[in-house]
C-alpha cells in the first residue's frame, strides 16, 4: 500500500512557465514533507520542505503548498528553467521512536524545454 | 569536497558473492541511513543508525547487514548477493535532532548482481 503517491510519472513544460508537481499521501500522521530533486548519476538533493503546521513555504523560485484536509501537496516552480529538468521525489515523514521515518513517492520526471 | 561520499560508485558482482558498500560523511551528523532505489520506484529504507552503538532495521533489511564503524562511516553488506539486489543504493545523513529533520544523500552506488 503506497502511502505517498506521485501520480504523474512525467511532466513537460516550456521555459519560463510554471511547473506544478503533485503529491498525495494517505497517512494522516505525517508531520513533515520534503521535495528532493535528482539528476541522473547523482543522489537526491534536498530542495524544500514544509511542516504540517504550515500551508505554504517559499524559497526563491520554489514554493510548496500543503492541503492537509485533502492530504495533498504540490511544488510550484516559477519560472521554470532548463536546469530544473530532473526527477522530483516527494517524501513524507512521521515522527516515530525518536526519529523521522521518510516515505518516498515514485518520482515525477520534469522536462523543461527551451 | 562532497559532504557524503559513497564507494564504489559502480559495482558488478556475481550471485553468491559478498560485497560491501561504504559511506563516509564530513557533515558531523549523528544519524546515517541506507536506502535502495529500483527503477520506477521511490527510495526504500534498508537500515539506519542513530549513533555508533545504535543500528535499526528499515523496511527491507532482509539479505543485508550494516556496520557503523565510526560517527562518520556506515557500511552496507550483502552477505550473499542475489540478482534482485540489483539496484541503486544511497546513503544519507541527518543531524540528529530527530524531529522534522532533513536527510542529505550521497551520490549513490549502482550495483549489478549477475
Amino acid at each position: 500500500d503506497q502511502q505517498v503517491k506521485q501520480n504523474s510519472p512525467s511532466l513537460s513544460v516550456q521555459e519560463g512557465r510554471i511547473s506544478i508537481l503533485n503529491c498525495d499521501y494517505t497517512n494522516s500522521m505525517f508531520d513533515y514533507f520534503l521535495w528532493y530533486k535528482k539528476y541522473p548519476a547523482e543522489g537526491p538533493t534536498f530542495l524544500i520542505s514544509i511542516s504540517s503546521i504550515k500551508d505554504k513555504n517559499e524559497d526563491g523560485r520554489f514554493t510548496v503548498f500543503l492541503n492537509k484536509s485533502a492530504k495533498h501537496l504540490s511544488l510550484h516552480i516559477v519560472p521554470s528553467q532548463p536546469g530544473d529538468s530532473a526527477v522530483y521525489f516527494c517524501a513524507a515523514s512521521e515522527f516515530q521512536g525518536g526519529s523521522e521515518k521518510l516515505v518516498f513517492g515514485k518520482g515525477t520526471k520534469l522536462t523543461v524545454n527551451p | 569536497d562532497a559532504d557524503v561520499t559513497q564507494t564504489p560508485r559502480n559495482r558488478i558482482t556475481k550471485t553468491g558473492k559478498r560485497i560491501m558498500l561504504e559511506c563516509s560523511q564530513t557533515k558531523g551528523h549523528d544519524r546515517m541511513y541506507w536506502y535502495r532505489q529500483d527503477p520506477g520506484l521511490g527510495l526504500r529504507l534498508i537500515y539506519y543508525s542513530f549513533d555508533v552503538k545504535d543500528i535499526n532495521k528499515g523496511e527491507i533489511s532482509d539479505g543485508y547487514s550494516v556496520s557503523r564503524q565510526a560517527q562518520a562511516k556506515f557500511s552496507l553488506s550483502l552477505e550473499s548477493a542475489i540478482p534482485n539486489q540489483t539496484a541503486l543504493y544511497f546513503c544519507a545523513t541527518s543531524v540528529g535532532t530527530g524531529y522534522q529533520e532533513t536527510q542529505y544523500f550521497g551520490p549513490g552506488t549502482r550495483l549489478l548482481v549477475l
